[in-house]
């Protein structure tokens, strides 16, 4: 069965800190994983995937499968960087669909 | 602005009552995903629909169905509503019907349904 665990509800840091909110996974396929942001209850959108490699508002994310995480970094957080992120796991060629984490609570104190 | 547009933003409603959301994708998906928010729950997915048809069942109660139109836009029927039931409701779509090659979801803005 496809398991994303995001094991801190809220992390909490101030402004230029660095930022690590964690995410394991249980998938006995080729995962897809990517992390989706969610700013006071708005909708949720892409930040990355795994796929692309990239880094998006300074946030990368590295897929590990021998540890089975894929936790999400930055450097220095930003104030606007306070949101809910989400760990999303997919991988099923019959289906697109997500399985969500609980997700993390991201607040960046000034 | 994800191009997927859901409706009614807010919906009001008293046990036992039925409503129905309502989701139209981004021109040129063919994959509608209906997804629940909760506090407690977190996002859980409840069903896919893929031109038409239904593609995959997640945590859909049966008191809840769905379904997708010709056109390619998706209803979601909540009936016998309980308390319980109140959330906020998520549509997403995507091109095609599974991930491969990373391809994401684009989600809508969400119907906040309210049980009183």
């Amino acid at each position: 069965a496809q398991r994303v665990t995001q094991p801190e509800k809220l992390l909490s840091v101030f402004k230029g800190a660095p930022v690590e909110l964690k995410c394991n996974y249980s998938y006995s396929g080729s995962p897809e994983l990517f992390w989706y942001v969610q700013y006071s209850r708005q909708r949720l959108q892409l930040l990355l995937r795994h796929i692309s490699r990239e880094s998006i508002k300074g946030f990368t994310a590295d897929l590990n499968k021998g540890e089975t995480s894929f936790h999400l970094k930055k450097p220095f957080a930003q104030e606007e960087d306070s949101a809910m992120y989400y760990c999303a796991l997919g991988g099923s060629s019959n289906t697109g669909k997500l399985i969500f984490g609980q997700g993390t609570t991201l607040q960046v104190k000034p | 602005d994800s191009g997927v547009t859901q409706t009614p933003k807010h919906l009001i409603t008293a046990t036992g009552q039925r409503v129905t959301l309502r989701c139209s994708p981004r021109s040129g998906d063919l994959s509608v995903y209906w997804y629940q928010q909760s506090l407690d729950q977190g996002l859980q997915f409840l069903i896919q629909y893929y031109n038409g048809e239904e593609r995959a069942k997640g945590n859909i109660l049966e008191r809840f169905s769905a379904q997708q139109f010709p056109d390619l836009h998706s209803e979601l029927n909540l009936s016998s509503l309980e308390l319980g039931d109140s959330a906020l409701y998520f549509c997403a779509s995507s091109r095609n019907s599974n991930n491969d090659g990373g391809e994401k979801l684009f989600f809508g803005s969400g119907t906040q349904l309210s049980v009183l």
